[in-house]
């Protein structure tokens, strides 16, 4: 089956420092990888849709100067925390998206960022 | 502006019964529904997905859609304490693009 691996588990990290997630399809061509976050208790809200090739399209309230998207191939998407704070400490998890179906939602195993 | 709403329980239920867990959804054009299973502190896991043309039944788990009322329901039968878990219901914003998530119901089954 679809397998998406997503890097680092956790991080920690300084506040003002950058942190990059990394999001790979290993057996498809993820032509749409979506990048959500989710605080605690709460559910996952979409942050960011990215296409391989074409600048994301983020979701409203989500500054794109801080949250850098980039999918330079099909099988590679990074989300690049700038300036981290403590507000932005979440569990961040992306999903890929191949061709063919509504089944081909495949999610990262997500990344705890903890920002001190 | 499509929603999904579940109630966040929690929802609790001694080991063998029946489990109901509920979703209703705002576009009565969705098409296609998914239910998904989060532990805490993990990613979502898929459980089933249906679309708006009928029912399904996968080992314990049956989702079924009520389109007029617009909510669909994920029935698991013979509930076990590894069951114990976040559901999350979700539809995509339109087909291909990605999926709206309920706030998600807490399920405790107790042995």
């Amino acid at each position: 089956g679809a397998v998406v691996s997503q890097h680092p588990s956790r991080v920690i990290c300084k506040s003002g420092t950058s942190v990059k997630i990394e999001c790979r399809s290993l057996d498809f061509q993820a032509t749409t990888m979506f990048w959500y976050r989710q605080f605690p208790k709460q559910s996952l809200m979409l942050m960011a849709t990215s296409n391989e090739g074409s600048k994301a399209t983020y979701e409203q309230g989500v500054e794109k100067d801080k949250f850098l998207i980039n999918h330079a191939s099909l099988t590679l998407s990074t989300l690049t925390v700038t300036s981290a704070h403590p507000e932005d400490s979440s569990f961040y998890i992306c999903s890929a998206r191949g061709l063919g179906g509504d089944y081909g939602y495949t999610f990262g195993s997500g990344t705890r960022l903890t920002v001190v | 502006q499509k929603e999904v709403e579940q109630n966040s329980g929690p929802l609790s239920v001694p080991e063998g019964a029946i489990a109901s867990l509920n979703c209703t959804y705002s576009d009565r054009g969705s098409q296609s529904f998914f239910w998904y299973r989060q532990y805490s502190g993990k990613s979502p896991e898929l459980i089933m997905f249906i679309y708006s043309n009928g029912d399904k039944e996968d080992g314990r788990f049956t989702a079924q859609l009520n389109k007029a009322s617009q909510y669909v329901s994920l029935l698991i039968r013979d509930s076990q304490p590894s069951d114990s878990a976040t559901y999350l219901c979700a539809v995509p914003y339109q087909a291909g693009t990605a999926l709206i998530f309920g706030k998600g119901t807490t399920l405790s089954v107790s042995s």
